[in-house]
């Protein structure tokens, strides 16, 4: 079965810093790769996907992802962060050719200090 | 605007009562999920359908179950609450493996 693994549980930066978020995964098969962002009590919301070509993927407001095959991993960047990027950031995945079911990594809070 | 809702809000119940979650899509997806956010655990699975009359468990389906009996909705039952429920309910829909989740806003569920 996949795992994802989220390694940073809270990150604090200052506005203009730079963000990496971890995420590795455990499959051997193929897969698609997605980072969601949680603002606070709001629902998740799609940031980025991966399925196929470029491996490194733009997203909305700024943020990108590069995955690494090699690594099993799909980072999350951003160049300079904002006070509004304050929320919880989910990594997951799912088989390109089995269920369509998502597995989620634990997530990781960032808090940015203005 | 198509979009996916979920009621109530929020929902206190006591221990032993049957509760039934509601989830409704107009974004005529066939795949429907259900899952609990609970601190430290992210999100986890209880139940998905694949289409009308197809329910499947996911990692944390004890205790709940699920129908469906149209594309539009999947109303997750806990057929009696205890106090390890107390959790922030989320639905989601989806068209395909390449296109991800849609969510809903959650419902947060109190079992006192």
């Amino acid at each position: 079965a996949q795992s994802v693994s989220q390694h940073n549980h809270h990150v604090i930066l200052s506005e203009a810093a730079s963000l990496e978020l971890g995420c590795n995964y455990s499959y051997g098969g193929t897969v698609n790769l997605f980072w969601y962002v949680q603002y606070p009590g709001q629902h998740l919301q799609l940031l980025l996907k991966y399925f196929s070509g470029d491996p490194l993927v733009k997203g909305i407001k700024g943020f990108e992802a590069e995955f690494i095959k090699s690594k099993f991993s799909f980072n999350l960047r951003k160049p300079s962060v904002q006070w509004s990027d304050t929320a919880e950031y989910f990594c997951a995945v799912n088989d390109k050719t089995g269920a369509n079911n998502l597995f989620f990594g634990t997530g990781t809070r960032l808090t940015v200090i203005p | 605007d198509a979009e996916i809702t979920q009621s109530p809000r929020h929902k206190i119940t006591e221990t032993g009562r049957q509760v039934t979650l509601a989830c409704h899509q107009t974004w005529n997806h066939n795949n429907m999920f259900w899952y609990r956010q609970d601190l430290g655990h992210g999100l986890r699975l209880i139940h998905y359908s694949y289409g009308v009359h197809d329910t499947n468990k996911g990692e944390v389906s004890d205790g709940y179950s699920v129908s469906r009996s149209n594309t539009e909705d999947l109303p997750l039952t806990l057929e009696s609450a205890a106090s390890s429920q107390t959790s922030v309910y989320f639905c989601a829909s989806s068209t395909g493996h390449n296109y991800g989740y849609t969510f809903g806003s959650g419902t947060r569920l109190t079992v006192v």
